[in-house]
């Protein structure tokens, strides 16, 4: 049974370019997450969808980052432009149901030049 | 808004041991979970074990185990019987136990996490 996958697993681009980061959720799975970690910050939400439609984005840095869920089985992270404080590591989970765990991806580590 | 503090950055133990991290959290809730996830630096979180704070009894997976303090508002993890796979970060981290799709409802908040090392 296949886990959160998430592409690309490293990414490095330059400043000002734009980077979109992929996951697929667990089949089934019907809340996704996306998360960012960071030496300085640790681990946190960024936006969280449920049944596809985004609940809680306030973890979002700013108007440059931005996530979609088109369907069940995808989500994306987009950066545009992307800036060097924007280096870190991006984990997507997923869950099924509102008590059970949440299983996390590999993760993305972008680093932006 | 909840907190999970770490204090303790870094911590060390000998193969075979047993080492014990610790994990204080801040919240207005009654009903919430907790949780310690491991990141060995393959960069995966991998649950390690979870607590439902409405159960007095501590939550134990093989060899590991927690202490959980709810009026203390303490989650320590011990590890016993440590072996060099057990080296990684470990994270303890808070869940809401509100039902409901809102804001800030599903989440977990993390605390800063703590390298633990294994010597053989």
């Amino acid at each position: 049974d296949a886990g959160v996958i998430q592409s690309p697993r490293h990414e490095v681009t330059e400043m000002g370019q734009e980077v979109t980061l992929r996951c697929k959720p667990i089949s089934g799975h019907n809340s996704l997450f996306w998360y960012r970690q960071t030496m300085m910050r640790g681990l946190e939400l960024l936006i969280y969808f449920n049944n596809n439609v985004p609940i809680d984005d306030s973890g979002m840095p700013e108007d440059r980052f931005s996530a979609k869920m088109p369907n069940a089985s995808f989500s994306t992270l987009k950066i545009q432009p992307s800036e060097p404080r924007d280096s870190a590591v991006y984990f997507c989970a997923s869950r099924l149901g509102a008590i059970n765990e949440q299983f996390f991806g590999p993760g993305t580590r972008l680093t932006v030049l | 808004a909840q907190t999970v503090t770490q204090s303790q950055p870094e911590m060390s133990v000998q193969e075979a041991e047993t080492v014990t991290l610790s994990c204080t959290y801040d919240t207005s809730e009654s009903d919430y979970y907790l949780f310690w996830y491991k990141q060995p630096p393959s960069r995966q979180m991998i649950l390690v074990i979870r607590q439902e704070a409405y159960k007095q009894q501590n939550a134990t997976e093989n060899r590991f185990s927690v202490n959980f303090q709810k009026a203390a508002k303490s989650f320590s993890l011990k590890i016993s019987d440590s072996q060099l796979g057990d080296a990684a970060m470990y994270f303890c981290a808070y869940r809401s136990a509100r039902l409901g799709v809102f804001q800030g409802a599903q989440k977990l908040v993390f605390g800063q996490g703590t390298r633990l090392t294994i010597n053989p």
